[in-house]
């Protein structure tokens, strides 16, 4: 089947914008993961759900990023007011179940550019 | 700040030569994981050991880990051009918490 999948794979925009950002995680996940990774360091956690609800959302850096997974399934990224320390690649993460135990399935990214 | 750290920064070897990266971290875990990145591309979960565990193999891949160091190390033998890439190691806190936190990650280069 299928491995994560997000969309867009580039977004440009300029400075004070708003975006969304948009992942499909493997058929059947339960859990839901977003990440940031700036150039030359690791992913940095930012929310994570386990169906519906955010179970953890002690990554999101400000106010201006907020996260929706209104079904369980597919989850928007959306920040606001975009500013240019945002440019990164996020990054989306599923798995079968919640919990650390469990191994995550990592989406390709999307490349978010604020200018 | 991140709680894995991995050494070294960068790595550069021939084929057929083994490759060690270390990864350091503060707190105590739950379980420790490695992911293997391509340039440009997402992460591949390579691993997982758990706190209880001391080591744990697949295929050309060995991890260790020393909970009373807090570190852990990613042996791969008999490297191949294809193993070029980036690996970060990732550690839980507890059993329930999604979140994992990375390091920065070792940039390994094997040349062929």
């Amino acid at each position: 089947g299928a491995g994560v999948s997000q969309t867009p794979s580039n977004k440009v925009t300029e400075k004070g914008k708003y975006v969304e950002l948009r992942c499909d995680p493997i058929s059947g996940h339960t859990a839901l993961y977003w990440y940031r990774q700036s150039l030359g360091q690791g992913p940095e956690f930012l929310i994570y759900f386990q169906g519906t609800g955010a179970a953890d959302d002690s990554g999101l850096p400000n106010d201006r990023f907020f996260a929706v997974r209104p079904e369980g399934s597919v989850s928007t990224l959306k920040i606001q007011r975009t500013e240019r320390g945002d440019s990164a690649v996020y990054l989306c993460a599923s798995s079968l179940h919640g919990g650390a135990r469990n191994e995550q399935f990592f989406g390709p990214g999307t490349r978010l550019t604020v200018l | 700040s991140q709680q894995g750290e991995e050494d070294p920064q960068a790595l550069s070897i021939q084929e057929g030569e083994n490759a060690t990266m270390n990864c350091s971290y503060k707190t105590s875990i739950n379980n420790l994981q490695w992911y293997r990145q391509n340039s440009g591309r997402g992460l591949v979960h390579l691993i997982l050991i758990r706190s209880n565990e001391r080591e744990k193999h697949s295929g050309r891949l060995r991890v260790t880990l020393d909970t009373s160091k807090k570190s852990s190390s990613l042996l791969i033998t008999a490297s191949r051009a294809a193993d070029t890439a980036s690996y970060f190691c990732a550690t839980a806190v507890n059993t329930n918490a999604g979140k994992s936190t990375f390091g920065d990650g070792t940039t390994l280069t094997v040349k062929p």
